[in-house]
């Protein structure tokens, strides 16, 4: 069974820019998340979607961040603008509905914002 | 969330088994309890959950108290590739997963 795809695997860009990332889940798992993971900490939980629907995006910087998952498959996190703290690894995530369901991660994107 | 306490860092030698334990002094009736390490340079990978009683899967080992206060991640024979950050986390069905900082597990030969 193929992973989790993200890209890209790195970014680098300048504060105040915007940047994107893409994540296509593993075939058949309706439920999708984003964690941000700065270094030296765990994940953190930015949003969840079920389908195309959000579940949960109270850690969500509303005000910068946004997420989208057209059609219940890929998603698309943006950030605009980014400041310098949102430096962090990026990570998606997918399960099945049925829970408890393991989570199965991709490799991230490791984002650095100057 | 009920929180999870766990060691910042443990060691083993190659070929030895490796208790990594986890307390959960606050854990509720509902709260199923997940291991998930973290490779480096990789997103963190699922290893076990289990409610009430122990679990056993191809990677490890999940020994859990009576009282569920506290439950031990057991690798049976840790090889160089175990080293990793190990993440007890508790969540009840559905619902989502708090990691905390975890432990780093070093495997020396």
């Amino acid at each position: 069974e193929a992973g989790v795809a993200q890209s890209p695997r790195y970014k680098i860009i300048e504060k105040r820019q915007s940047v994107a990332f893409w994540c296509n889940p593993i075939s058949g798992h309706a439920t999708l998340y984003w964690y941000q993971q700065i270094l030296g900490q765990g994940p953190k939980l930015l949003i969840q979607f079920q389908n195309n629907g959000v579940v949960d995006d109270s850690q969500l910087p509303k005000d910068r961040f946004s997420a989208e998952r057209l059609k219940g498959v890929d998603s698309t996190l943006k950030i605009q603008p980014a400041k310098l703290e949102d430096s962090a690894v990026y990570l998606c995530a997918s399960s099945q509905v049925r829970s408890p369901s393991p989570l199965h991660f991709g490799n991230g994107t490791r984002l650095t914002v100057t | 969330d009920a929180k999870t306490t766990q060691p910042n860092s443990m060691e083993s030698n190659e070929e030895e088994p490796v208790h990594l334990p986890c307390n959960h002094s606050t854990i509720s009736g509902t709260d199923y309890i997940h291991w998930y390490r973290q490779l480096p340079s990789q997103g963190p990978e699922y290893v076990i959950h289990g409610l009430t009683s122990n679990v056993n899967n191809r990677m490890a080992s999940l020994a859990i108290a009576e009282d569920r206060k506290s439950s031990t991640l057991i690798l049976h024979r840790a090889t160089l590739r175990d080293a990793a950050v190990y993440y007890c986390i508790l969540s009840r069905a559905a619902s989502k997963l708090t990691f905390g900082t975890g432990t780093r597990l070093q495997v020396t030969l």
